[in-house]
Formats: C-alpha cells, sequence, structure tokens
C-alpha cells in the first residue's frame, strides 16, 4: 500500500523555469491538497480538490496550478518559478468525515524545490 | 478565523524527562483535534486526534486531552526517548468542511 506518493524529492529550478510536481495516491480519497511548508511557518495551503474535476484555492494560490483529471493524482503546477517559492511541497489526501469523525490525512514525503 | 497556535521551539530534553508542547486553538463550532509529527526528511504523520470535548488522543507513549473550557490540546509524554526527536505539528479541522490549520511546527530533540 503505497499510500501518496510525490515526485520529484528534490528539484533545482532557475527563475522563469516551469514545472509540475506529482501526486498520486491510491487510497480511492475524494480529498486531496497541496500545502507548502516554510522554515518557521507551519504549513500553508496552496491549493485543494474535493473530487475529480474540481479544484479549488487555498491560503497562497498565486503563481501556482492544478488539475483534478482522475481521483488518483493531483498534479500542481509551477508555470514562472521566483526564488518565493523556494520551499518544501507536501500533498495529502483524506477520505473526509463521516458524521462528527475526521479521518485525518495522509501526507506524501514532500518535494524540496529550490529557484535560484 | 480559524486558527492553531503552539508554544514554539525548539525544546530540548533529556531522555526520559517529560514533555509538554502547548497548543491552543480558535475556531467557531467543535472542530477536531490533531497531532502530526514529521521525523527528519519525511512527511508528516498522524499522531493522535480528539474528535469532541474531554476526548483524549494516545499513541506511542504521547497523550492530549481535548479542552474546550480552555481551547486548548497539549501534548504530554511521561518519559520521551530519542526517537521522539522530530518536530510536532497541532492541527484543527472545523467539522463543517474539511481544511485543516496548522500550527507553525515545535522541534523537539532528545539527547541521551
Amino acid at each position: 500500500n503505497a499510500g501518496v506518493t510525490q515526485t520529484p524529492k528534490f528539484r533545482i529550478l532557475k527563475i522563469g523555469q516551469s514545472m509540475t510536481l506529482q501526486c498520486t495516491q491510491d487510497m480511492n480519497h475524494n480529498y486531496m491538497y497541496w500545502y507548502r511548508q516554510d522554515p518557521g511557518m507551519g504549513l500553508k495551503l496552496i491549493y485543494y480538490s474535493v473530487g475529480a474535476g474540481i479544484t479549488d484555492k487555498g491560503e497562497v494560490p498565486n503563481g501556482y496550478n492544478v488539475s483534478r483529471s482522475t481521483t488518483e493524482d493531483f498534479p500542481l503546477r509551477l508555470e514562472l518559478a521566483a526564488p518565493s517559492q523556494t520551499s518544501v511541497y507536501f500533498c495529502a489526501s483524506s477520505a473526509g468525515m463521516t458524521g462528527a469523525r475526521h479521518y485525518g490525512y495522509t501526507f506524501g514525503s514532500g518535494t524540496r524545490l529550490t529557484v535560484v | 478565523g480559524d486558527s492553531v497556535t503552539q508554544m514554539e521551539g525548539p525544546v530540548t530534553l533529556s531522555e526520559e524527562a517529560f514533555l509538554t508542547i502547548n497548543c491552543t486553538y480558535t475556531a467557531t463550532g467543535y472542530p477536531s483535534l490533531f497531532w502530526y509529527v514529521q521525523y527528519p526528511g519525511e512527511g508528516l504523520q498522524l499522531l493522535l486526534k480528539a474528535t469532541k470535548a474531554d476526548d483524549k488522543g494516545s499513541n506511542k507513549g504521547f497523550e492530549a486531552t481535548y479542552r474546550k473550557e480552555t481551547t486548548s490540546f497539549h501534548l504530554e509524554k511521561g518519559s520521551v526517548q530519542v526517537s521522539d526527536s522530530a518536530v510536532y505539528f497541532c492541527a484543527l479541522s472545523r467539522n463543517t468542511g474539511n481544511q485543516f490549520y496548522f500550527g507553525t511546527g515545535t522541534s523537539l530533540t532528545v539527547i541521551p
């Protein structure tokens, strides 16, 4: 059972370059999320999806785009990389809630991105 | 809006010491509360959770009690080990939605 798989684990980009961070989950979760983690700042939500074909902005969406064509995949696109996007990116998925019972998130192992 | 505030680190303890990491929250309604742990180079893992007032979550010797009267969910462990060295995140999720709100994380280092 792989859980949430993120690729690549590390990447160095030059300013203005583009790239896609891949995220795949095999738990049939409807909910998927992208967070960035900056030192001492905790996690900030970039985008999330409540199901295939449905995405929405989180707290810090500028400079990013997402798509959700299947339940399994939720790629994050950086179009014009900037130094401010240097961060660790985490993808997460969730089965959501049943009544008042929340199942929590399953996180991927992260992508460490440096923009130079 | 909803938010989580947890004590700033880093925290350094000797092995077998008692651990407390404070967490307080602001939320409307009755959120679910969580502690996540992040070991070096890894993603976050769910450590424990509580979904209603006075519930106690526990796992691997860690405990936290959902205190609605003080809006707190402090993490405790009676005797820490070197292997507990990690960053600990407090988080909440409102029961009317699916978004999580994370604290800034508290780094714990346990020395032999």
